[in-house]
């Protein structure tokens, strides 16, 4: 199978640094997306990867490994509208299909 | 402009009705997909649409049908649905369907949902 690994839940308090990871199956990879969704909500696309390094977005990142099949989102400045689940999705060689994680629940604390 | 819309918002129906979900995209995309998704988790890809063709049919049960009208336009014909049928039902779109090297003509984008109640 092509398993999605993703922290079911996270802490962090407003106006900190927090990092979400994501480890998936390296082969037949073509490239991995970020996604929040809000509560009853719609997935809305945050960022995506397909070369190794750092993409920054405003107060969010991301970052791959295909070697180690490893990508991390980093969000700063936290803020409370940022409570949400954070998506880790990858696209492999099999057109048309993202294989989507099970989505961490990320709480933002005064 | 990377807008999905669906209609409607909110859908009650019993195990017997036939109903139909809607999305529309104005964003010239030549891919559309069907997803379900159920609280606390991520989105199920149900069928995948490319250039108004049917490309990926994820076994899903023929009380759902698929059809796709014209480039911009999306339906899902339900008929006798189960309660457990009950979800939120997401459309999305993307430049092409994933072929080979992941990017912006591979980026979804969702509508907003259809939440389906089943009686």
């Amino acid at each position: 199978g092509q398993n999605i690994d993703q922290p079911t839940e996270m802490t962090a308090t407003e106006g900190a640094i927090v990092q979400i990871n994501c480890t998936y199956q390296t082969s037949g990879f073509n490239g991995l997306f970020w996604y929040q969704q809000h509560a009853g909500e719609a997935p809305t696309f945050l960022s995506y990867n397909v070369l190794d390094g750092l993409e920054e977005k405003g107060r969010f990142s991301s970052f791959l490994s295909r070697s180690k099949g490893y990508s991390y989102l980093l969000l700063k400045e936290l803020q409370m509208k940022d409570s949400a689940s954070y998506l880790c999705a990858v696209s492999y060689n099999q057109g048309g299909k993202l294989i989507f994680g099970q989505g961490t629940e990320l709480s933002v604390k005064p | 402009d990377t807008e999905v819309t669906q209609t409607p918002k909110h859908l009650v129906m019993g195990m017997t009705n036939k109903k139909s979900l809607k999305c529309e995209q104005h964003m010239g995309h030549r891919a559309m997909y069907w997803y379900k998704q159920k609280a606390k988790k991520p989105p199920e890809l149900m069928f995948v649409y490319s250039y108004e063709k049917l490309s990926i049919n994820e076994s899903v049960p023929s009380r759902f049908s698929p059809e796709c009208p014209n480039s911009s336009l999306l339906n899902l014909h339900l008929h006798a649905l189960q309660p457990e049928d009950s979800a939120l039902y997401l459309c999305a779109s993307s430049q092409e369907k994933a072929s080979g090297r992941a990017g912006v003509k591979d980026t979804q984008y969702f509508g907003p949902g259809t939440r389906l109640t089943v009686l």
